[in-house]
């Protein structure tokens, strides 16, 4: 694709369920980050992958949060047992191997209410 | 820890004003400083960015200069433009501090025609 796409690209649910939000990063982008944006803040660092490496994990809020990804492919970011307090938009973002770590290529967002 | 602070919008302005949004950062280390863009139904963009104080990043007629003494890196354009409107995020990232950026609130640009 042209871009990194999410999907979905809005999600309500019930608090106490699990969640899962997905990511296609740009073709050929060997690194991809997790972002979340709660409402009028700014965008929180979640989690970090850079090829084969372990990932980054520094931002993760809780053991409720894990994220998977695949070589340089689709990641997936799972919530469990959610609560309102995760009520925010969860952006993606990925870099190609030549550009500089700062030039991110970010997606549309997954806007996730709980209720 | 790092952090970045920017003005509260909505900024609102008719056609042809000037622009300017306020940044200010704490960082622990020496930061890069960059200005990313979110266009309505978009994702984010990087405008611009700069890499060293003193620093002048441009794009689109937006300019921002990295200011070490105040530790700034205010956004300025001469004259928006209603496609301008959107909303402007100020970021730094720290050297040999991880591959993160560490973005401020978010400022909501509104031009009039």
């Amino acid at each position: 694709g042209a871009g990194v796409s999410q999907s979905p690209s809005n999600k309500v649910t019930e608090k106490g369920k699990d969640v899962e939000l997905r990511c296609d990063p740009i073709s050929g982008h060997t690194a991809l980050y997790w972002y979340r944006q709660r409402l009028g803040q700014g965008l929180e660092f979640l989690i970090y992958f850079q090829g084969n490496s372990a990932p980054d994990k520094s931002g993760l809020p809780s053991d409720r949060f894990s994220a998977e990804r695949t070589g340089e492919s689709v990641s997936t970011l799972t919530i469990q047992r959610t609560q309102q307090e995760d009520s925010a938009v969860y952006l993606c973002a990925s870099t190609k191997p030549s550009g500089s770590p700062e030039t991110q290529y970010f997606g549309p967002g997954t806007r996730l209410l709980v209720l | 820890g790092n952090s970045v602070t920017q003005m509260e919008g909505p900024v609102t302005l008719s056609e042809e004003a000037f622009l300017t949004i306020n940044c200010t950062y704490t960082a622990t280390g020496y930061p890069s400083l960059f200005w990313y863009v979110q266009y309505p139904g978009e994702g984010l963009q990087l405008l611009l960015k700069a890499t060293k104080a003193d620093d002048k990043g441009s794009n689109k007629g937006f300019e921002a200069t990295y200011r070490k003494e105040t530790t700034s890196f205010h956004l300025e354009k001469g004259s928006v433009q209603v496609s301008d409107s959107a909303v402007y995020f100020c970021a730094l990232r720290v050297y040999n501090a991880g591959n993160m950026l560490t973005f401020g609130g978010g400022t909501r640009l509104m031009v009039k025609p």
